[in-house]
């Protein structure tokens, strides 16, 4: 089936640096999404990417939609200490029948004051 | 705003034993969904409904079964549970198909088999 592999798996990082994590996939996808997952939380949508090359900002947060279709690329600035949890990248094809996104492992993030 | 309720947020079950898990969203969304996820792994669908009536099958669904008699609710049935079948489940719904809408996540059930 379809696989989407995110990369980094976990990442400790200093207040005030930036953090860049991607996700890949086995297929082309026409849709993805970035969510943040707080301890003990569902996860929350941050960003969706509908096109090819799409770039789109959420505050301090910066998706791409790869233009390959097969990736996808979370970037966050200036980091601080509530970013700290685990980022899960979903995607999905607009094939018939098809209602679902797979999800990403997660990129854990650790931010260090 | 309620959002995607989950009901219980914990619970404990003896191998064996039977229980359903909770979820009603107050969106008036169609599309509803369920998702266990096991530690350090994502979030693999275990059932899906596009609307009141009408389910599916997702990834995992072995062991479980759901209904949807309506749009609100969509509980999710373990008949009898096993030590595989600990992990934390969550309930998602969206406004419709993909493409165009995300989805919104309840926070959870934490279930132990033992």
């Amino acid at each position: 089936g379809q696989q989407l592999n995110q990369s980094p798996q976990s990442m400790f990082i200093q207040e005030g640096e930036d953090v860049s994590m991607n996700c890949t996939s086995s297929s082309i996808f026409n849709t993805w999404l970035w969510y943040k997952q707080d301890p003990g939380e569902g996860p929350v949508l941050l960003i969706a990417l509908y096109k090819a090359g799409e770039l789109t900002s959420n505050g301090r947060l910066t998706a791409q939609f790869g233009i390959t279709r097969k990736d996808s690329f979370l970037n966050i600035s200036a980091s601080i200490p509530s970013d700290v949890g685990i980022y899960f990248c979903a995607g999905a094809a607009s094939t018939s029948g098809t209602y679902k996104y797979i999800f990403g492992t997660g990129t854990r993030l650790k931010v260090l004051a | 705003n309620a959002g995607v309720t989950q009901t219980p947020k914990f619970r404990i079950l003896k191998i064996g034993q039977s229980m359903t898990l909770q979820c009603t969203q107050d969106m008036n969304h169609n599309y509803m969904y369920w998702y266990r996820q096991d530690p350090g792994m994502g979030l693999k669908l275990i059932y899906y409904s596009v609307g009141a009536g009408i389910t599916d099958k997702g990834e995992v669904p072995n062991g479980y079964n759901v209904s949807r008699s309506t749009t609100e609710d969509f509980p999710l049935r373990l008949e009898l549970a096993a030590p595989s079948q600990t992990s934390v489940y969550f309930c998602a719904s969206s406004k419709g198909a993909i493409g165009n809408y995300g989805y919104t996540f309840g926070s959870g059930t934490r279930l132990t088999v033992v």
